[in-house]
């Protein structure tokens, strides 16, 4: 399996325009999770979907972020209008739970895509 | 929601002495604490973990411990080496019959002093 791929790797932009980042889980996996990265904040949880429902986006910053994923191998998280503040690394994971109670929950993350917006 | 706190912020140790890596955490349901290593430019990619029915857990030559009571697991790398240089970040979550988000502390940088 190739893992989970994200696309672009990089996207610089300009305040104000829109941003769509691309997520491929890995095959079989139910659960995908968004986080971002930033020196200031650390690792955050954004979203998260179970068979590609949302299930938590508690953590999505404010009205200008929206995540979909309409079908169990894409996932899209868009930014619009984005601003500087928004710069960041954005990563994708996913994982496969069994639905026992000691269900695994190991999370593999995809390289990320570099957001800059200027 | 879940508060995890990392310690130290940077670690310097020599190569081949032990480094140790401490977190707390503060929702008692949470029941699942993995680590995660970060190179430069890189993803996060998984090292160990531990689940709360253990105490311990050993692979090679790092081990994780976990202390319920307490709610604090650590991280415990023997006989460093130079390919150990990186950020590690520890986690937590619960999950019971489905998975949950991670809540990551803010990350530890290890250096290895050759």
């Amino acid at each position: 399996d190739a893992g989970v791929i994200q696309s672009p790797r990089h996207e610089v932009t300009e305040m104000g325009q829109e941003v769509t980042l691309r997520c491929k889980p890995i095959s079989g996996h139910d659960y995908l999770f968004w986080y971002r990265q930033t020196m200031m904040r650390g690792l955050e949880l954004l979203i998260y979907f179970n068979n590609n429902v949302p299930i938590d986006d508690s953590g999505m910053p404010e009205d200008r972020f929206s995540a979909k994923m309409p079908n169990a191998s894409f996932s899209t998280l868009k930014i619009q209008p984005s601003e500087p503040r928004d710069s960041a690394v954005y990563f994708c994971a996913s994982s496969f739970t069994s639905g026992g109670s000691l269900s695994y929950n190991e999370q593999f993350f995809g390289p990320g895509t570099r957001l800059t917006v200027l | 929601g879940e508060n995890v706190e990392q310690h130290p912020s940077t670690l310097s140790v020599q190569e081949g002495d032990s480094a140790v890596i401490k977190c707390t955490y503060s929702d008692s349901a949470s029941n699942y604490f993995p680590w995660y290593k970060q190179e430069l430019g890189k993803r996060p990619q998984l090292i160990i973990d531990i689940r709360s029915n253990v105490g311990e857990k050993k692979d090679q030559r790092i081990a994780v411990t976990l202390n319920k009571t307490a709610k604090h697991f650590s991280l415990h790398i023997t006989e460093t080496q130079p390919e150990d240089s990186a950020v590690y970040f520890c986690a937590a979550s619960y999950s019971g019959g489905g998975a949950d988000g991670l809540t990551f502390g803010k990350g530890t940088h290890l250096i290895i002093q050759p």
